[in-house]
């Protein structure tokens, strides 16, 4: 099956500015993730969507991140306008749900790489 | 407040002897631990978890232990493999799919 998608991989961006990262998940996974990982740090979950509706966002700085997923499948990430400490890499990530679903597991996209002069 | 704690930030393991990577959490909360591996420009993958009704669960060369009382999950990798050079992440979760709480990261690297 194919893996999750993210783009772009890398974005450089002057703070102030606003930058959006796309994620399609694995066909048929009903939850999404957005995780930010900033540099010597563990991935720290921003938003967890179950098809288009939101699970848990509350790590999420609402005053200058959004998310959204429409239609339950695909999603995008804004920051806007985009802080220093914004620098970090953004995971999107998907799970199954049901059936075949190990507790707990998450299939990870690349990536993208937020540098924030 | 880091509710999962990984407080080596690295390790170098000759090849083909054991890897051991340690674990620590706070939260009694959490009732599931898994560990993902990552390489360079790749986003984590899945590796091995346990249930906390288990002490043990193991798949080929890799066994992951739970001491509940202490709060502390190991993963050791045996033999270890240049191949399982890697950033190795513990996680864990207070209940099915919800939220995975990750420590920093342990670099593992096996020498050969």
């Amino acid at each position: 099956e194919a893996g999750v998608a993210q783009s772009p991989r890398y974005k450089i961006i002057e703070k102030r500015q606003s930058v959006a990262f796309w994620c399609n998940p694995i066909s048929g996974h009903a939850t999404l993730y957005w995780y930010q990982q900033i540099l010597g740090q563990g991935p720290k979950l921003l938003i967890q969507f179950q098809n288009n509706g939101v699970v848990d966002d509350s790590q999420l700085p609402k005053d200058r991140f959004s998310a959204e997923r429409l239609k339950g499948v695909d999603s995008t990430l804004k920051i806007q306008p985009a802080k220093l400490e914004d620098s970090a890499v953004y995971l999107c990530a998907s799970s199954r749900t049901s059936g075949r679903a190990v507790v707990g597991e998450l299939f990870f996209g690349e990536g993208s790489r937020l540098t924030v002069l | 407040d880091q509710q999962v704690k990984q407080n080596s930030p690295s390790l170098s393991v000759q090849e083909g002897r054991i890897s051991i990577l340690n674990c620590d959490y706070t939260n009694s909360m959490f009732d599931y631990f898994l560990w993902y591996k990552k390489y360079p420009a790749e986003g984590p993958t899945f590796l091995i978890s346990i249930s906390s009704i288990k002490d043990k669960n193991e798949d080929g060369r890799f066994t992951v232990f739970l001491n509940k009382s202490a709060k502390h999950l190991s993963l050791h990798i045996v033999p270890s493999q240049p191949g399982d050079s890697a950033v190795y992440f513990c996680a864990a979760s207070a209940k099915y799919g919800n939220k995975l709480v990750f420590g920093a990261g342990t670099i593992l690297r096996v020498k050969s």
